[in-house]
């Protein structure tokens, strides 16, 4: 149980165009899904909370413009990364938490790599 | 953003030795969990604890939640090759919006 999915896994593109990610919880529903970026060597960086029915909550420093979220389902989550740029090239990462379980576990989706040209 | 003190940065290991991490923290915790990452891959949960003095094992993964609630550490016993990767320490509890602070990681190498 509590398996995260993401689409795709891999992704490059030219500059100037957009990307979605999509984050899906396969095997429970999950009110809320977060999104993160990681550089190389670095730890996992919290760019939003994606809350279903609601908007996303963006931590500091993150443009919602540019990173557009939509949580249209209890099972899916997407990220669209808008006029993507090469210094948008990083790891992107979601997580949900199962209901039932504690609050703070948060199961990974396997992460979409992301290359801007 | 507020970050966990995790240590050490990278441990070169060899196979059969026991491994210690930490994480500690100024702020207290609810919980603290411990995830592991292989290159390219999302974090897996390996332990979750969630009262202080908890002791939890997951095979040969050992992790204790501080008397504190402001530290945690893991540790791996008779390591495999396998057991290389990227170990994070994370905290939360914090408040209600379900948020983890994250360690920078703890990279586990085998020696040659």
């Amino acid at each position: 149980g509590a398996v995260v999915s993401q689409h795709p896994s891999w992704v490059i593109c030219k500059s100037g165009t957009s990307v979605k990610i999509e984050c899906r919880s396969l095997d429970f529903q999950a009110t809320t899904m977060f999104w993160y970026r990681q550089f190389p060597k670095q730890s996992l960086m919290l760019m939003a909370t994606s809350n279903e029915g609601s908007k996303a909550t963006y931590e500091q420093g993150v443009e919602k413009d540019k990173f557009l979220i939509n949580h249209a389902s209890l099972t899916l989550s997407t990220l669209t990364v808008t006029s993507a740029h090469p210094e948008d090239s990083s790891f992107y990462i979601c997580s949900a938490n199962p209901p039932g379980g504690s609050y703070n576990e948060q199961f990974f989706g396997p992460g979409t790599r992301l290359t801007v040209l | 953003g507020q970050q966990l003190n995790q240590s050490p940065q990278s441990m070169f290991i060899q196979e059969g030795e026991d491994v210690s991490m930490n994480c500690t923290s100024s702020s207290i915790f609810n919980t603290w969990l411990w995830y592991k990452q292989e290159p390219g891959e999302g974090p897996v949960l390996l332990i979750a604890l969630y009262k202080a003095g908890e002791l939890t094992s997951n095979g040969r993964l050992t992790a204790q939640f501080g008397i504190t609630r402001k530290d945690s550490f893991l540790n791996i016993s008779a390591s495999i090759p396998s057991d290389v990767g990227i170990y994070f320490c994370a905290g939360g509890g914090m408040d209600s919006n379900y948020q983890l602070i994250w360690g920078a990681g703890t990279k586990l190498i085998i020696k040659p």
